[in-house]
């Protein structure tokens, strides 16, 4: 199956600071990827879709100032999360699109715990 | 966003014994998809669903797309040890390519 990267694994960061995290399709190119929130014992948020070369679509919400995304190339997309508060600890989560309309599948990196103190 | 209604929420069973869940949604969707996450990890792919009808085995998991195509289930049989983790529905409908997740079913498989 397509593999999908992320780093960092986890992070701790100071209130205030930004943290940029990548996501990484390793085998195939992703026009398309998303990024998700997960709380503990929750399901996965959609907090917006990264499309390469142009401008990220994100959920309602979401504050795309604070939620910075960059999809630079069909294999990275990054989500920057600016000016960081203890409320935005939480496990991060991307993935990419793969497949055609007939077989569509989507591949999920292995998250990053992002710790803010 | 909207999410799927997945049931059970959490299952406790013995090593050996066969596990069923499911998922239902008041809308339709055209594709089925069925993730494991494990503690600390991201989600999975188990198992794609493309046609209503459709029944697709991976190994001990074997998956169905509702007829309708509001509702899909996924069996364990044989359970392990290893087969612990929480699992996720997902669909995927109309000109959308953003999943809708189900809730999720906690598994602990007892030795």
């Amino acid at each position: 199956g397509a593999v999908v990267s992320q780093h960092p694994s986890w992070v701790i960061c100071k209130s205030g600071t930004s943290v940029k995290i990548e996501c990484r399709s390793l085998d195939f190119q992703a026009t398309t990827m998303f990024w998700y929130r997960q709380f503990p014992k929750q399901s996965l948020m959609l907090m917006a879709t990264s499309n390469e070369g142009s401008k990220a679509t994100y959920e309602q919400g979401v504050e795309k100032d604070k939620f910075l995304i960059n999809h630079a190339s069909l294999t990275l997309s990054t989500l920057t999360v600016t000016s960081a508060h203890p409320e935005d600890s939480s496990f991060y989560i991307c993935s990419a699109e793969s497949g055609t309309s007939a077989s569509y599948e989507q591949y999920f990196g292995p998250g990053t715990r992002l710790t803010v103190t | 966003g909207q999410q799927l209604n997945q049931s059970p929420q959490s299952m406790f069973i013995q090593e050996g014994e066969d596990v069923s869940m499911n998922c239902t949604s008041s809308s339709i969707f055209n594709t089925w998809l069925w993730y494991k996450q494990e503690p600390g990890e991201g989600p999975v792919l188990l198992i794609a669903l493309y046609k209503a009808g459709e029944l697709t085995s991976n190994g001990r998991l074997t998956a169905q797309f509702g007829i309708t195509r509001k509702d899909s289930f996924l069996n364990i049989s044989a359970s392990i040890p290893s087969d612990v983790g929480i699992y996720f529905c997902a669909g995927l409908g109309g000109s959308a390519r953003q999943l809708t997740f189900g809730s999720g079913t906690q598994l602990t498989v007892l030795p």
